[in-house]
């Protein structure tokens, strides 16, 4: 199946400091989603990216989709408490494969 | 609208033992999913379905089965359950229309197998 690779699996940050979550992937995707699971919770729609090399903005959250559609970034500029939770990237199509997630713990 | 809910939230099995996981949906939506989440995992797909009446496997669907009667619920059935089993099960519901798969999930079901 596909593989969707994300890193770092974790990362701990002060709040106020930028985070960014990195996916990879070894074939070119149609369109990749962005999800965020808070602790004890269920995953949450954040965004869709389709296009080569788009970037899309949701106030602090900066998206990036890779030229080649084989990567994309999740960028948190100053983040806050309320950022804490695991993000993950989707490749989507018939099915959907999940990226293994990135667990942010922001430090007050 | 509730959107996915699943029942129950908790459940403890007996190895060997079988159950159904519950999914609804209220959206009308086409596609529905089942995943499993292993603790610090990503989630993983077991079984999905596009409509009424097809379904098909995903990456792991060995030990479980699903049906699709209706539009609106997609249970998953457990049989002879086993401890690699036990898991956190979540359900999830999409309206395909063009390039659009956005997914809606519910609360999840966390299952553990002694």
């Amino acid at each position: 199946g596909q593989q969707v690779m994300q890193i770092p699996q974790y990362q701990h940050v002060q709040e106020g400091e930028d985070f960014t979550t990195y996916c990879n992937s070894s074939t070119t995707l149609s369109n990749i989603q962005w999800y965020k699971q808070r602790p004890g919770g269920h995953p949450v729609f954040l965004i869709q990216l389709v296009k080569s090399g788009e970037v899309k903005k949701q106030k602090r959250l900066t998206f990036q989709f890779g030229e080649a559609k084989k990567n994309s970034s999740l960028h948190i500029t100053a983040t806050q408490t309320t950022d804490v939770g695991t993000y993950f990237c989707a490749s989507t199509g018939n099915q959907f494969y999940f990226g293994t997630g990135t667990s942010l713990t922001v430090i007050p | 609208n509730a959107g996915v809910t699943q029942t129950p939230k908790f459940r403890i099995l007996k190895i060997g033992q079988s159950m159904t996981l519950q999914c609804t949906q209220d959206m009308n939506h086409n596609y529905m999913y089942w995943y499993r989440q292993d603790p610090g995992m990503g989630l993983k797909l077991i079984y999905y379905s596009v409509g009424a009446g097809i379904t098909d496997k995903g990456e792991v669907p060995n030990g479980y089965n699903v049906s699709r009667s209706t539009t609106e619920d997609f249970p998953l059935r457990l049989e002879l359950a086993a401890p690699s089993q036990t898991s956190v099960y979540f359900c999830a519901s999409s309206y395909a229309q063009g390039s659009s798969y956005e997914q809606y999930f519910g609360p999840g079901t966390r299952l553990t197998v002694t």
